[in-house]
């Protein structure tokens, strides 16, 4: 069982807009503006796509953007596009003591 | 650009020790500025952080691993290693290296992964 919670699928139609939720606690989401989400196609190695809640790494389409609630951080996709088919998976810092990472269960994005 | 490989037997035996090495190319291992990771994906499954090291050899583990995991880095064979002690079939899994930041929280560039199968 992974340390975030996400939801297992999610989707949405071209042009449309889909968001993701990853929730923790307050030890790692909510402790901490150090959550990133990954895009992963199948067979690919993870992709950063969001950094410290919300920063972009230079060549991320602004189209994925990123939020932070409590305990809860959000991945959204405007725009959906058929490249955007991919799992994503949220991940945080939850170091106390130690540096210390955790990661969601994954969300596969579909686009109808 | 930094470009990360991983490296090892695609199948160990249960109790053995898992062994992997990462070879990275475009960078030095040494240049201080980053951390090395290992973490795991098993098939169909979320990602695990197993560890880290520094370049000075500094390490930080996953709680939950710490007690069968080891990670070394060898600076001039620009390589960093995992060793994955007592495995078992819930061991089986893709393994990547992945590259952070010294300061940061994310993982920027990832190897491609190698699948290791733990089975008799």
């Amino acid at each position: 069982q992974s340390a975030l919670t996400q939801p297992p699928s999610a989707s949405g139609s071209p042009g449309q807009s889909v968001t993701i939720s990853c929730t923790g606690t307050s030890s790692d989401v909510g402790g901490y503006n150090y959550v990133s989400w990954y895009q992963q196609h199948p067979g690919k190695a993870p992709k950063l796509m969001i950094y410290e809640v919300s920063k972009r790494p230079s060549g991320v389409p602004d189209r994925f953007s990123g939020s932070k609630s409590g305990n809860t951080a959000s991945l959204t996709v405007s725009g959906l596009q058929a490249e955007d088919e991919a799992d994503y998976y949220c991940s945080s810092y939850a170091g106390s003591n130690n540096f210390d990472m955790v990661f969601g269960g994954g969300t596969k994005l579909t686009v109808l | 650009q930094v470009q990360l490989q991983e490296s090892g037997p695609g199948l160990v035996k249960p109790s053995q020790t898992l062994s992997l090495t990462c070879t990275v190319s475009g960078g030095s291992i040494s240049s201080g500025s980053y951390y090395w990771s290992w973490i795991r994906q098993p098939a169909g499954k979320g990602l695990e952080w197993i560890g880290r090291i520094y370049t000075s050899g500094s390490t930080n583990y996953n709680p939950s691993l710490k007690s069968r995991v080891t990670i070394s880095v060898d600076t001039s064979k620009n390589q960093f290693s995992l060793k994955l002690s007592s495995v078992t079939a819930a061991d089986t899994a893709v393994y990547y290296c992945a590259k952070t930041i010294v300061g940061a929280t994310f993982f920027d560039y990832w190897g491609q992964g190698t699948l290791v199968t733990v089975s008799s």
